[in-house]
């Protein structure tokens, strides 16, 4: 059974510290996307790959949040330094198109709480 | 840019009665929309999309929406509520006009049912 997966599921830091997320799309997809839901603002789209190429990464904060793919099984968002108004789920999604007709697979979500 | 705005946040209905989720859409180009459901702690998962096929677009547990386009609208709806489909619902839109296919996605609706 496919499925994309992230790690950790749970993440509690203190302010400062450096927060790394890890996301294993379904093998085969070539997109990629990081989102961050919280109450107040909802699903917010911080970073977007395609053939592990960053194509948009407009909605995230450049100075401290960093999003890579080292090779096609991995994805990661990074956080550093980080701060209490960063406590949200985060969201990896992978898709087999890059037409934009395909679906968007989520995987379960990281919850980070910055104390 | 392609946006999608989903009118009520909360919305309840009695077990059996008609659903009816709101989302209308901005777009220059015909657009593809898709309608996402979300269960406690979990990741969002498609239920149907359009992608200029059918206008009336039927998905997963009896669910389905039309794409009207002189209304701008691509509302979701279900005769007969059940119990199981209290969840968090997300109207998205995949953004053909920049040419980047990302997935930009309502601020959601969170329907109750009533016993």
């Amino acid at each position: 059974d496919a499925r994309v997966t992230q790690t950790p599921r749970h993440k509690v830091t203190e302010m400062g510290q450096e927060v790394t997320m890890r996301c294993q799309p379904i093998l085969g997809h070539n997109t990629v996307f990081w989102y961050r839901q919280t109450m107040m603002q909802g699903l917010e789209l911080l970073a977007y790959f395609r053939n592990r190429a960053p194509l948009d990464d407009s909605g995230m904060p450049k100075d401290r949040f960093s999003a890579e793919m080292p090779d096609a099984t991995l994805a990661t968002l990074k956080i550093q330094p980080s701060e209490p108004r960063d406590s949200a789920v985060y969201f990896c999604a992978s898709g087999g198109t890059s037409g934009g007709t395909g679906e968007l697979f989520f995987g379960e979500g990281s919850r980070l709480t910055v104390l | 840019a392609q946006s999608v705005t989903q009118l009520g946040s909360h919305v309840s209905v009695s077990e059996g009665a008609l659903v009816l989720l709101r989302c209308n859409y901005s777009s220059s180009v015909p657009p593809y929309l898709f309608w996402y459901v979300q269960y406690p702690n979990q990741g969002l998962q498609l239920l149907l999309k359009y992608t200029s096929a059918a206008t009336l677009v039927k998905g997963i547990n009896g669910f389905e929406a039309e794409f009207k386009k002189s209304e701008t609208s691509f509302h979701l709806t279900k005769p007969s509520a059940h119990m199981s489909d209290a969840a968090e619902y997300f109207c998205a839109v995949s953004d053909r006009a920049s040419g980047t296919y990302k997935y930009i996605f309502g601020t959601g609706t969170r329907l109750k049912v009533l016993a």
